[in-house]
């Protein structure tokens, strides 16, 4: 079945450490996204990429890095600088970075930082 | 800038109601405008989805109208069911803006039986 995978689906992490997300597509989708949900809040943009080895940061990136080497892979790593970091994390991707394309998201990852 | 405001939730609705779930839109340009859909632990589903005005999207009951005058994305549904407890997203894409989506904070809805 094609989708996308977010690993692992809850993550503790002490305060200080850096900690890096995986969201694998198996959809052959050109364009990924990482998203942050805050309780109450929508989803704000963190990073996107729309193709292979390049990357734009999205509304909150301080904080947080990513890399695209692969077509199937846009990991998130959630650094030490990111001030208030527990949160629940999206991945998404779509065929084309179109604004008619359909975003498909992963289940998430809730990070919680102690 | 850009911007989607959603009725403020919890709604809650016995099962067989009628469902509205208000959604307005500031934006530049035309945007295309979707419903997402977050069950418990889940990640987002789209819903449904219009790219032109007048348009009208629709799944699984539910449907939207894009209303360009008064710059509306209403979601209805005729009869709810308790399985449609969930929370709802509005948002918008903007071809004028990198095709950045921007999403609504979303509205928990509670069907009761």
């Amino acid at each position: 079945d094609g989708g996308i995978t977010q690993s692992p689906k809850y993550l503790f992490r002490k305060e200080g450490q850096n900690v890096t997300l995986s969201c694998e597509q198996n959809l052959n989708h050109d364009a990924m996204y990482w998203y942050r949900q805050d309780p109450g809040q929508g989803l704000r943009l963190i990073y996107y990429s729309q193709i292979v080895n390049d990357f734009q940061k999205g509304d909150i990136a301080e904080g947080y890095s990513v890399s695209r080497e692969k077509k199937e892979s846009f990991p998130l790593t959630v650094t030490s600088a990111q001030k208030n970091p527990t949160a629940f994390y999206l991945c998404a991707s779509a065929r084309v970075k179109t604004s008619t394309d359909t975003q498909y998201f992963g289940p998430g990852t809730r990070l919680t930082v102690l | 800038g850009n911007s989607v405001t959603q009725m403020e939730g919890p709604v809650t609705l016995s099962e067989e109601a009628f469902l509205t779930i208000n959604c307005t839109y500031t934006a530049t340009g035309y945007p295309s405008l979707f419903w997402y859909v977050q069950y418990p632990g889940e990640g987002l589903q789209l819903l449904l989805k219009a790219t032109k005005a007048d348009d009208k999207g629709s799944n699984k009951g539910f449907e939207a109208t894009y209303r360009k005058e008064t710059t509306s994305f209403h979601l209805e549904k005729g009869s709810v069911q308790v399985s449609d407890s969930a929370v709802y997203f509005c948002a918008l894409s903007d071809p004028n803006r990198d095709d950045k989506i921007i999403f609504g904070k979303g509205t928990r809805l509670h069907i009761l039986p």
